[in-house]
């Protein structure tokens, strides 16, 4: 697609509850990455997709929150048994190696999560 | 890893004034530095970027300095107007795959 698409835009859940975040990244960049922007914050790093596989999932803050990635494309972020303290803007972004070498990232719109 | 400190956490500038945001970094293998600029709602949008052999940037009333020895890099925003209001994030990186360490953003009011 033309940009990275994110959704829900909004989720509201109860503590407890199991939540799923989708990610579907420019058509062609292979790499994906997930950040987590709590209120005020900057941006945290949770994983890094590299095709279908994940070579860093480094910020992933718990055994509660995974992550998937099918056909090199379509991403889910699930956060299991939710925390109030998980409630942030769930950021996706993807990105395509530049010829100078840099990865330019584009950020998805957020999935802003609210646990009750 | 990575640590990256970014300032001032709020900018109050004049329609027509400059402004300028600095950030220090700790890894000196980092040598990637974009800056993005968040509108509410939305996710963050690069701006500008430059690489560690590159030490000035500019495009249009928008430019970015770095300084490797000392490990700081700044922007600036020249002629601002009303709509360069936005929260503003550095970043450093390597470019091995992409991972970013943030800054802790600045609010940028640019008052007409």
């Amino acid at each position: 697609g033309a940009g990275v698409s994110q959704s829900p835009s909004n989720k509201v859940t109860e503590k407890g509850k199991d939540v799923e975040l989708r990610c579907d990244p420019i058509s062609g960049h292979t790499a994906l990455y997930w950040y987590r922007q709590s209120l005020g914050q900057g941006l945290e790093f949770l994983i890094y997709f590299q095709g279908n596989s994940a070579p860093d999932k480094s910020g992933l803050p718990s055994d509660r929150f995974s992550a998937e990635r099918t056909g090199g494309s379509v991403s889910t972020l699930t956060i299991q048994r939710t925390q109030q303290e998980d409630s942030a803007v769930y950021l996706c972004a993807s990105s395509l190696r530049q010829h100078s070498g840099a990865n330019v990232l584009t950020f998805g719109a957020g999935s802003r999560l609210t646990v009750l | 890893g990575e640590n990256v400190e970014q300032h001032p956490s709020t900018l109050s500038v004049q329609e027509g004034d400059s402004a300028v945001i600095k950030c220090t970094y700790s890894d000196s293998a980092s040598n990637y530095f974009p800056w993005y600029k968040q509108e509410l709602g939305k996710g963050p949008q690069l701006i500008i970027d430059i690489r560690s052999n590159v030490g000035e940037k500019k495009d249009q009333r928008i430019a970015v300095t770095l300084n490797k020895t000392a490990k700081h890099f700044s922007l600036h925003i020249t002629e601002t107007q009303p709509e360069d209001s936005a929260v503003y994030f550095c970043a450093a990186g390597g470019t091995s795959y992409g991972k970013l360490t943030f800054g802790q953003g600045t609010i940028l009011t640019v008052h007409p």
